[in-house]
């Protein structure tokens, strides 16, 4: 099984500023499995960015992604309020998905 | 619109089994795989395997194999997570998602709780 691990744990930032969150991967994955997801309290993921660096419907253009190998990255350009929740990185590979532990973006 | 159904809250006793339902709409069910994740209180997302709905292939992370089954009934467009033996540590929301083109989960549920409580 990949372990994901996602840094930092909180990213305390305002309104306005960059975020940038990492995901390392214990072994080398495919890109094109890769992907990052928001969860806000009480609600389900939400899909962001899949194939490591490709938006899903609907996400901003203030969420980008990149990487490849084995490091991944989740940058979102000026956090807006909405912005503040948690984040997961995910990949596919072994015939399973797995995720990260998460990232917290606090005000 | 692709929308993921799932059943209500459940209490169970330890050493119980489980089974959550996930109904889905919008879409065709056997062509895409149904994935199937747990959140504990407070805690990040744990995978725990997917099926294919048009054959009833599974797979699943070692850590349930034994413990989970998936299955599904096409003509109702529907699939189950039994779990069985649950423990304290098994309280959690347990969501069912739609599988993407490449190995995501753009459509998920709205999740299901289960309270594992003597």
């Amino acid at each position: 099984e990949i372990v994901l691990t996602q840094s930092p744990g909180t990213l305390s930032l305002s309104p306005g500023e960059r975020a940038t969150l990492s995901c390392r991967a214990s072994q080398s994955v495919t890109s094109s499995f890769f992907a990052w997801y928001q969860q806000k309290p009480g609600q389900a993921p939400r899909l962001l960015i899949y194939g490591a660096s490709s938006r899903a419907t609907g996400v901003p253009d203030r969420f980008s992604g990149s990487g490849s190998g084995t490091d991944f990255t989740l940058t979102i350009s000026s956090l807006e309020p909405e912005d503040f929740a948690v984040y997961y990185c995910q990949q596919y590979g072994y015939s399973v998905l797995t995720f990260g532990g998460g990232t917290k973006v606090e005000i | 619109q692709v929308q993921l159904l799932q059943s209500g809250a459940e209490v169970k006793r330890p050493g119980a089994s489980v089974k959550v339902s996930c109904k889905a709409s919008g879409y065709t069910f056997n062509d895409y795989y149904i994935h199937w994740v747990r959140q504990a209180p407070g805690q990040g997302l744990e995978y725990m395997g997917w099926i294919n709905p048009n054959s009833g292939y599974t797979e699943f992370v070692q850590k349930f194999q034994g413990r989970v089954t998936l299955t599904r009934d096409t003509s109702i467009s529907t699939a189950y997570m039994e779990l069985t033996g649950v423990r304290s540590d098994d309280t959690a929301v347990y969501y069912c998602a739609r599988h993407g083109y490449t190995w995501n989960l753009p459509f998920w549920g709205q999740g299901s709780l289960v309270t594992v409580s003597s």
